[in-house]
């Protein structure tokens, strides 16, 4: 049973919208990330977040944005989609203050694709 | 640049075979290295490596760290229609991960 939620699960949607992909955790996790991935591709962090009121971008420009105003949710706005944001987009959370970084939990996904 | 390779990228086996994964990194500070099973939706958790030599086991999965050579393995025995997913590999350098493209494990009946 999975303690971290993504909706939708599937999304497809005309150039130009505005979107929200929803991303929360039961598990009182501290840190949430949001990764990209294109089939056979890396993953690739979009977005991070250490803790309410703290976000940062990661290595991939996505010209999206996020916001972390309660623990337990991470959403993901994209302004203006286009053709190249098709992909699925992962979200995660993991503990904090582990002397190693401790395992992401990831959530099911949403694939968008925009047409 | 820090990176993760992984290898193969794909593989193709038999139930019953035993399949060896590699993974093996260039970073800049190495923490601890993750393996992940991906079936259609989100990745699960295999195992963290933080120190050369000792074996993480799970059942029929186990792997291994080679912080000299830097690369790790994962093995999988007496495979399974159920192993069939993509096995991802990451390196936590500096606090931030950085994952491998994966490979992707089917196995026929």
């Amino acid at each position: 049973e999975a303690d971290i939620y993504q909706t939708p699960r599937y999304l497809v949607i005309g150039t130009g919208k505005k979107i929200t992909l929803e991303c929360s955790q039961t598990m009182g996790h501290d840190k949430m990330y949001w990764y990209q991935q294109d089939p056979g591709m890396e993953l690739h962090l979009i977005h991070y977040s250490y803790g309410v009121n703290s976000t940062e971008k990661g290595d991939l420009s996505s010209e999206s944005t996020v916001s972390r105003i309660r623990t337990e949710h991470f959403p993901l706005t994209l302004e203006s989609a286009r053709p190249s944001h098709t992909s699925q987009y992962l979200c995660a959370s993991s503990d904090t203050g582990q002397g190693a970084r401790s395992p992401l939990h990831f959530g099911n996904g949403t694939r968008l694709t925009v047409t | 640049e820090d990176k993760v390779v992984q290898s193969p990228l794909s593989l193709v086996v038999h139930e019953g075979d035993t399949v060896t994964l590699n993974c093996s990194y260039e970073v800049t500070n190495f923490r601890s290295l993750l393996w992940y099973k991906q079936e259609k939706k989100a990745p699960t958790f295999l195992f963290m490596l933080t120190s050369s030599g000792i074996e993480k086991k799970s059942g029929r999965l186990s792997s291994i760290l080679d912080k000299k050579e830097l690369f790790s393995i994962l093995n999988i025995t007496a495979t399974q229609t159920g192993d069939s997913a993509i096995y991802l590999c990451a390196v936590d350098s500096n606090y931030q991960l950085i994952w491998g493209a994966g490979t992707k494990l089917i196995i026929k009946p």
